[in-house]
Formats: structure tokens, C-alpha cells, sequence
């Protein structure tokens, strides 16, 4: 069974551009979180949706919003980048019930992003 | 004062050592617990999920003080390939929404 699926894997932008990036969760998963990872520290979290709705939410601004698809599937989208930006970006799945607020996370591999 | 806080370390043991890491958290009303592994460059890894009662797996146990709020990782024997990043993982605590806190992670070096 394939595991959580992120692409792209690097991407390079500049400041004031936007960028989307995408996440499949393992087959089966209802739950999708994203998070900010910067060098030397532990991830930070960004969202969880599950069932399409948001579900949590981190402290981060709203440059920064996400979406998650029928098929489970989801999008994180940065408006106007900005240098600070530049982070690895984790998606996890889990699966998540809708009485229960725990869950262990199963990590993609991650996008590396570069502002320039 | 940060949610969850760990030493950072390096902890820097010989092979076949014995090593502890603590996390602390600072809300009460936290209900799941976890232990993370992360190499250099890759994604974070399920160590372990952390029980009031404590759980072993292999050489890993792991406990929680909810008391005293806080969680701990033990390794015994200690192998070059221990050499990671530890993060503990809090969630839970609100009930209105799910909150998902990360430690920075504790920095293991296990030396020949």
C-alpha cells in the first residue's frame, strides 16, 4: 500500500508569489494535517480537515489556507510568499474518527519550499 | 512558556548506553501522547504512542506522568542507528477543535 503521496518535492518561488501544494493521504484515511517544518525546529502545525472540513487550525495567517477533496485529497495554498516562508511542508494522514479527537499521524515525505 | 518543551540536546552516548529524554506539556487537559522519530532530511517516523500505564516496545519504553505532565522516552542498549531527532507529539486538549503540538525535538548522537 502506498503511503501519504506529496508533490511537488522542491520547488523554488519568489517573494509575493503563490504556490499550492498537494497531498494524498494513505488509502483509507478521512484525516489530512499540514505542517511548517523550519530547520532545527519540530513541526508546526498548520490545519487538519477531515470528512473536507476543517477541523484545526494553528496559528499561522491567512496567507496560508488549505482544502481537502472528495476523494481525500488536499491542497495547501501561501499567498504572497514571504522569505520566512521557506520550510519543508508535511502533510499527514490519519485516521480519524468523528467522535474522537486523537489520532497518530503518518508523515509524506514533505515539499521542500525556497523563497527567494 | 512554549506547549511543549524538550531539551534539545545533543545527547551524545556511547553504543549499548542508556539514554532518557523528557517532554513536558502544559495543558491539563491534553489526551494523546506520542514519541516521533525523525532522521536528517527525512519525515517523522512513529516511534511509539505513550500510555498512562507506560509501554515498552523492545528497548523503548515509554511513560506518561500526567501529574506531573510530562513524558519520557527510555532507550536501553543504544545503537548507532538510534542516532535521530526525538520529537514528542501532544494532541487533544481542546474539544472544540483538534490541536496537534510538536516538541523541537531532542538531537541523539550515539558514538562507536
Amino acid at each position: 500500500d502506498a503511503g501519504v503521496t506529496q508533490s511537488p518535492t522542491h520547488l523554488i518561488k519568489t517573494r509575493g508569489q503563490h504556490v499550492t501544494l498537494r497531498c494524498s493521504p494513505i488509502s483509507g484515511h478521512k484525516s489530512v494535517s499540514w505542517y511548517q517544518q523550519v530547520l532545527g525546529q519540530g513541526p508546526q502545525f498548520i490545519f487538519q480537515y477531515y470528512e473536507k472540513e476543517e477541523r484545526g487550525r494553528g496559528n499561522f495567517p491567512d496567507r496560508f489556507s488549505a482544502r481537502q477533496f472528495p476523494n481525500y485529497s488536499s491542497e495547501l495554498n501561501v499567498n504572497a510568499l514571504l522569505l520566512g516562508d521557506s520550510a519543508l511542508y508535511l502533510c499527514a494522514s490519519s485516521f480519524l474518527s468523528a467522535s474522537s479527537n486523537t489520532d497518530t499521524q503518518y508523515f509524506g515525505p514533505g515539499t521542500r519550499l525556497t523563497v527567494l | 512558556r512554549k506547549e511543549v518543551e524538550q531539551d534539545p540536546g545533543p545527547f551524545n552516548v556511547p553504543e549499548g548506553a542508556t539514554v532518557a529524554f523528557n517532554c513536558t506539556y502544559s495543558n491539563s487537559a491534553s489526551q494523546s501522547f506520542f514519541w516521533y522519530r525523525q532522521d536528517c532530511r527525512k519525515e517523522p517516523k512513529l516511534l511509539m504512542s505513550v500510555y498512562s500505564s507506560g509501554n515498552e516496545d523492545g528497548r523503548f519504553t515509554a511513560q506518561l506522568n500526567r501529574a506531573s505532565q510530562y513524558i519520557s522516552l527510555l532507550i536501553r542498549d543504544s545503537k548507532l542507528s538510534d542516532s535521530a531527532t526525538y520529537l514528542c507529539v501532544v494532541t487533544g486538549g481542546d474539544s472544540s477543535a483538534s490541536k496537534i503540538i510538536f516538541g523541537s525535538g531532542t538531537r541523539l548522537s550515539i558514538r562507536p
